[in-house]
């Protein structure tokens, strides 16, 4: 079966620092997508970053990078000098491939991050 | 402007009342999918569409329904909604595929629902 944990309930880092937001998962696929959404006060869900199984690379965008490493099954999330706006809650996803039940995408339970001025 | 759209964004019923929640998306999008949020328990799948006419259960499906008849509308219908249904709902779609472009999920602004 697929799982995501995400062990860190709760996270505070000053503003301008670096946080690393973690996150394991589980699959028997081969090919299968991660994923970092954000979520504010406001409740919507925002897109951060996207990392195929089968990309050598580590994904970036912006302030926020992927460290990815397939044989430990992780998938952190780096947000690199911290804002005020970036306090919200923060979800690690996978979407799953055919052999395990589809293309189904499953989440995390969540890191909230708080920015300290 | 692309975007996913639900309605209605607040919802209050009683239990046992049949209730639809629309949602639609304007950007040609193949994939779509429902989820569920609850403290602690982050995002669940409750259903997602491949395409028109092709749905599959999430991990939490039961209570719910589905339906991909057109390719930009994917309704909810809780047939008998009950307390325990009682959630914020999101609506996504994406392109389909395994590139990120294709796989990128776009959310609707959500659907806050009690159930009395």
């Amino acid at each position: 079966a697929q799982k995501i944990t995400q062990t860190q309930p709760g996270m505070f880092v000053q503003e301008k620092e670096a946080v690393t937001l973690d996150c394991t998962y589980d699959t028997s696929d081969q090919s299968y997508g991660l994923f970092w959404y954000k979520q504010p006060s406001s409740g919507e869900m925002i897109f951060l970053i996207y990392q195929g199984s089968y990309d050598e690379q580590n994904a970036t965008e912006g302030r926020y990078s992927l460290n990815f490493q397939k044989a430990r099954k992780s998938a952190n999330l780096v947000i690199s000098a911290s804002q005020l706006g970036d306090s919200a809650m923060y979800f690690c996803a996978m979407r799953g491939g055919r052999y395990t039940g589809g293309f189904k995408t499953i989440f995390g339970a969540g890191t909230r991050l708080f920015v300290k001025a | 402007e692309a975007q996913v759209t639900q309605n209605p964004r607040y919802l209050i019923t009683v239990t046992g009342k049949k209730l639809t929640v629309t949602c639609s998306q304007n950007m040609n999008h193949e994939y779509m999918s429902w989820y569920r949020q609850d403290p602690g328990l982050g995002l669940r799948q409750i259903y997602y569409s491949m395409n028109v006419e092709v749905t599959d259960k999430g991990d939490v499906p039961e209570g719910y329904k589905v339906s991909r008849k057109e390719k930009r509308n994917f309704p909810l219908i809780l047939e008998s909604p009950s307390p325990n249904q009682t959630s914020l709902y999101f609506c996504a779609s994406s392109l389909g595929g395994q590139e990120r472009d294709q796989e990128t999920q776009y959310f609707g602004p959500g659907t806050r629902l009690l159930v009395l």
